[in-house]
């Protein structure tokens, strides 16, 4: 079965401050991982993806495979990041059929 | 171009009834996928659509059903609505080049702002 486990629903971090957000999925294969986001008053959107390791907004997130992870990095927090992180899996149905998180809201405080 | 439209924004219903949400892609997008997401809980797969045609399901009843149009617009109907069903419903569009193709540079799937559904 096809999970992806975001273990925290609250995050908060002060401006400035490192964050993770922690993603752990299960899938037998091999999957594609995604982190979404969704900023307040928007509509869900991708921020990035493991296959194309670019770093958006200065966030970058590494698959480990023999852990299992997707988390979610930055090295200096901005008041901008606050929003819903979802980390999102595709595998078995195809590439465009996502398993998602059940969600992480982060703060960031001035 | 034209981004991801849901209507209606929201509505209410009774159970037992019947509802028809729809979703227009976003310009040249052939694909749609719909979601459910309940309060607190990340988006959950309910079907897709690839030029018309079904392209998958999930773990969803069969009085959860959609359409796709010849202008890859579409509709997702519920029968026999249940209180379980109040949710947000998304809907998202991509283009995708064929079934089993990852194609990293067209895949990405922009959703729409979604209909709220409140089941009394």
């Amino acid at each position: 079965a096809q999970r992806v486990t975001q273990p925290e629903k609250l995050l908060s971090v002060f401006k400035g401050a490192p964050v993770e957000l922690k993603c752990n999925y299960s899938y037998s294969g091999s999957p594609e991982l995604f982190w979404y986001v969704q900023y307040s008053r928007q509509r869900l959107q991708l921020l990035l993806r493991h296959i194309s390791r670019e770093s958006i907004k200065g966030f970058t997130a590494d698959l480990n495979k023999g852990e299992t992870s997707f988390h979610l990095k930055k090295p200096f927090a901005q008041e901008e990041d606050s929003a819903m992180y979802y980390c999102a899996l595709s595998g078995a149905m195809g590439a465009q059929k996502l398993v998602f998180g059940q969600g992480t809201r982060l703060t960031i405080n001035p | 171009e034209t981004g991801v439209t849901q209507s209606p924004t929201h509505l209410i219903k009774t159970r037992g009834q019947q509802v028809t949400l729809r979703c227009s892609s976003q310009s040249g997008h052939n694909t749609v996928s719909w979601y459910q997401q309940a309060l607190g809980q990340g988006p959950q797969f309910i079907f897709q659509y690839y030029r018309e045609e079904e392209n998958g399901r999930g773990n969803f009843p069969p009085r959860f059903s959609g359409l796709q149009f010849p202008n890859y617009s579409s509709e997702l109907n519920v029968n026999a609505l249940e209180l379980d069903d109040s949710a947000l419903y998304l809907c998202a569009s991509s283009l995708a080049r064929g079934l089993a193709a990852i194609d990293t540079s067209t895949d990405t799937q922009y959703f729409g702002p979604g209909t709220r559904l409140t089941v009394l």
